[in-house]
């Protein structure tokens, strides 16, 4: 079936560091979604990528869309104690009804 | 607007017993979902609602079934409460394919 992994699980930085997390499908994706999980909180939507080669950014946060659909990346430069938490990647399940197959996850851990 | 809630925050259950899991959206979205978390395993969907009067199953739908009582509201039910069903639940919605928005969780604790 359909597969979202997400590399690292883990990743601890230094604050003022920067962070990478990646996502790869087994199947091309008409898009791609992030999301971010606060410790203790619930998942917030952060932004959907639709385009082959799309870059969008948000802030700190650089999103990558990959020009075959079946990659993407979250870029945080320079990161802040504020960006703990758990990232998310997620794409289009069967069907075009809205659900979705997230990734495991990437935790992010910011000493200050 | 409150976006997703969902009731209760927290609950203890033995085993057997049954619940039902509330969630309600004030969005108008057409879609909602049932996830579970656990540790080192993401999110997983359980039901979903494309529309008013219909549900589908997810990824893992055994031991759980689920009401859209109208467009507003998707309930979550636990028949037999099992420790393996331990584990923090979402509701989300959404409009069709776009950012899906949750609410803040249950967690439950099946002894």
């Amino acid at each position: 079936g359909q597969q979202v992994m997400q590399i690292p699980q883990y990743q601890h930085v230094q604050e003022g560091e920067d962070f990478t997390t990646y996502c790869n499908s087994s199947t091309t994706l008409s898009n791609i979604q992030w999301y971010k999980q606060r410790p203790g909180g619930h998942p917030v939507f952060l932004i959907q990528l639709v385009k082959s080669g799309e870059v969008k950014k948000q802030k700190r946060l650089t999103f990558q869309f990959g020009e075959a659909k079946k990659n993407s990346s979250l870029h945080i430069t320079a990161t802040q104690t504020t960006d703990v938490g758990t990232y998310f990647c997620a794409g289009p399940g069967s069907g075009n009804t809205g659900k979705l197959i997230f990734g495991q996850g990437t935790t992010l851990q910011v000493k200050p | 607007n409150a976006g997703v809630t969902q009731t209760p925050k927290f609950q203890v259950l033995k085993t057997g017993q049954s619940m039902t899991l509330q969630c309600a959206q004030d969005m108008n979205h057409n879609s909602m979902y049932w996830y579970r978390q656990d540790p080192g395993m993401g999110l997983r969907l359980i039901y979903y609602s494309a529309s008013e009067g219909t549900t589908d199953k997810g990824e893992v739908p055994n031991g759980y079934n689920v009401s859209r009582l109208n467009k507003r509201e998707f309930s979550l039910r636990l028949e037999s409460a099992a420790p393996s069903q331990t584990s923090v639940y979402f509701c989300a919605s959404s409009e069709a394919a776009g950012g899906q928005f949750f609410g803040p969780g249950t967690r439950l604790t099946v002894l």
